[in-house]
């Protein structure tokens, strides 16, 4: 029930193009749905959050779907660039005030074809 | 800003040797994390903390040990070092006021 599950594992998108990842989740309790973007040999950095409350959160060129009743949401990357070229992680947490400890999903592996 | 800071960057272990990943932030976060990244696994929580002299386990926290003295330090030990403990070590912290977390740029430990 703690389990967050992400896919695809791996990802190739033409420069301009849409990417999409997906997550799904089991315990309802989860309060809290981020993003992390990891660049080679660096530590993973926030990209994107969102909170049950909310259907849909769109920074720039990208946008997380939540889909609460199916316990699944999405990232969707518009006008993919060259330099999105990363592996993405959704994550998923409850109680953000009290430990916050996140539940990552095992991560995509996105790869942004010039 | 220096953020979160992790050493070593690299480490080879032998079987059996014990070590100490050193992580240290200068946000004056309560929370923090220690996570292991294995490919395709995501990232595990090994142990976490809310506070100095607080720590707590997490998913994975078997042939670890934490301690935090100060808010600034957050130690990882491994003792009896083996093979399955070859991972990429992140470090992460957090303020108690947002979901965000920090993380350092990792340590890449072997053991053979």
């Amino acid at each position: 029930q703690q389990q967050v599950k992400q896919s695809p594992q791996s990802l190739i998108v033409q420069k301009g193009g849409i990417s999409i990842i997906n997550c799904a989740y089991e315990n309802t309790a989860f309060d809290y749905f981020p993003w992390y973007q990891q660049f080679p040999g660096k530590g993973p950095a926030l990209l994107i959050a969102i909170r049950p409350d909310v259907s849909e959160k769109k920074e720039g060129r990208f946008t997380i779907s939540f889909n609460k009743s199916a316990k699944q949401f999405s990232l969707h990357i518009m006008d993919s660039q060259p330099g999105d070229s990363a592996t993405y992680f959704c994550a998923a947490s409850y109680g953000s005030s009290n430990t916050g400890k996140l539940i990552f999903g095992q991560g995509t592996t996105l790869q942004v074809k010039p | 800003n220096a953020g979160v800071t992790q050493t070593p960057k690299f480490r080879i272990l032998k079987i059996g040797q014990s070590m100490t990943l050193q992580c240290t932030q200068d946000m004056n976060h309560n929370y923090m994390y220690w996570y292991r990244q294995d490919p395709g696994m995501g990232l595990k929580l090994i142990y976490y903390s809310v506070g100095a002299g607080i720590t707590d386990k997490g998913e994975v926290p078997n042939g670890y040990n934490v301690s935090r003295s100060t808010t600034e330090d957050f130690p990882l030990r491994l003792e009896l070092a083996a093979p399955s403990q070859t991972s990429v070590y992140f470090c992460a912290s957090r303020t108690s006021n947002t979901g965000e977390l920090f993380f350092g740029e990792g340590s890449r430990l072997t053991v053979l």
